[in-house]
C-alpha cells in the first residue's frame, strides 16, 4: 500500500528565502512521485515529477526535488520564494501499472511567503 | 488541448437532493479518475476508468454515488440523497495509456456545497 505524509501543514517563509517543503512516502514497489500546486479554487497543476531516472528533478516556475530512497523522502525546494509561490503543495504517490496508476496524496503544505 | 473541463464549478444543494457532476478529459485521453477533496485534506480517489469500462472504486464510494463513462469520452459522478459529509471538491483526471501514463491532468474541480 501506498502512503505520503507531508511534514508541516504549513510554512512560512520571507520572499527571497529559501523554500523547503518535506514530504516522505512509503511504497512496496518502486514508485512514481509527484508534487502539485493549487492555488484558491482551483484544480491542481503538476510541478514535477520522479520516475525512476534522475534522482534530481527539475520542474515549472524554478522548483525542483530530489529523490532519496535511503530516507523514502521527495523534498520540494526553491532557493528563492516569490510572492507567487504562496498556494498549497501536495506530494502523491503512485505504484504505476498495478495500482492503476492512481495517486495517494498527502495532506498538503500551505505555503505563504512574507513580503 | 483545451485540458480537462468540469461542470459546473460550484452546486450548493440540500441535503437528499440528487446531484450530478460532469467531467470532459483531455481527448484522447482513455484513462479517468474522479477524486475528492475534503477541507485541510489531500485528494482522495473515488473511481477509475479505462475507455468506459470502470475499472477500481474505493470503499469511500458508497451505494449512494454512482459513475458512469458512456462511450469512452466524457464522465458523470451522480450523488443520491446528498449528505452533509459530501460536501467537498471533486476533482477529475485524465491521463493517456502509454509511456506517460503515470502523468495526470486534473480538472478545476466542482464544489460541492450540503446544506
Amino acid at each position: 500500500a501506498q502512503s505520503v505524509t507531508q511534514l508541516g501543514s504549513h510554512v512560512s517563509v520571507s520572499e527571497g528565502a529559501l523554500v523547503l517543503l518535506r514530504c516522505n512516502y512509503s511504497s512496496s514497489v518502486p514508485p512514481y512521485l509527484f508534487w502539485y500546486v493549487q492555488y484558491p479554487n482551483q484544480g491542481l497543476q503538476l510541478l514535477l515529477k520522479y520516475t525512476s531516472a534522475a534522482t534530481l528533478v527539475k520542474g515549472i516556475n524554478g522548483f525542483e526535488a530530489e529523490f532519496k530512497k535511503s530516507e523514502t523522502s521527495f523534498h520540494l525546494t526553491k532557493p528563492s520564494a516569490h510572492m507567487s509561490d504562496a498556494a498549497e503543495y501536495f506530494c502523491a504517490v503512485s505504484e504505476g501499472g498495478g495500482s492503476n496508476y492512481k495517486l495517494t496524496f498527502g495532506k498538503g503544505t500551505l505555503l505563504t511567503v512574507n513580503p | 488541448d483545451t485540458g480537462v473541463s468540469q461542470d459546473p464549478r460550484h452546486k450548493i444543494t440540500k441535503r437528499g437532493q440528487n446531484v450530478t457532476f460532469r467531467c470532459d478529459p483531455i481527448s484522447e485521453h482513455n484513462r479517468l479518475y474522479w477524486y475528492r477533496q475534503t477541507l485541510g485534506q489531500g485528494p482522495e480517489f473515488l473511481t477509475y476508468f479505462q475507455n468506459e469500462a470502470q475499472l477500481e472504486k474505493s470503499r469511500l464510494l458508497s451505494d449512494r454515488f454512482s459513475a458512469e463513462r458512456p462511450k469512452g469520452s466524457f464522465s458523470t459522478l451522480e450523488i443520491q440523497r446528498t449528505e452533509q459529509g459530501d460536501s467537498a471538491m471533486y476533482l477529475c483526471a485524465s491521463s493517456h495509456t502509454g509511456t506517460s501514463s503515470y502523468e495526470q491532468y486534473f480538472g478545476p474541480g466542482t464544489r460541492l456545497t450540503v446544506t
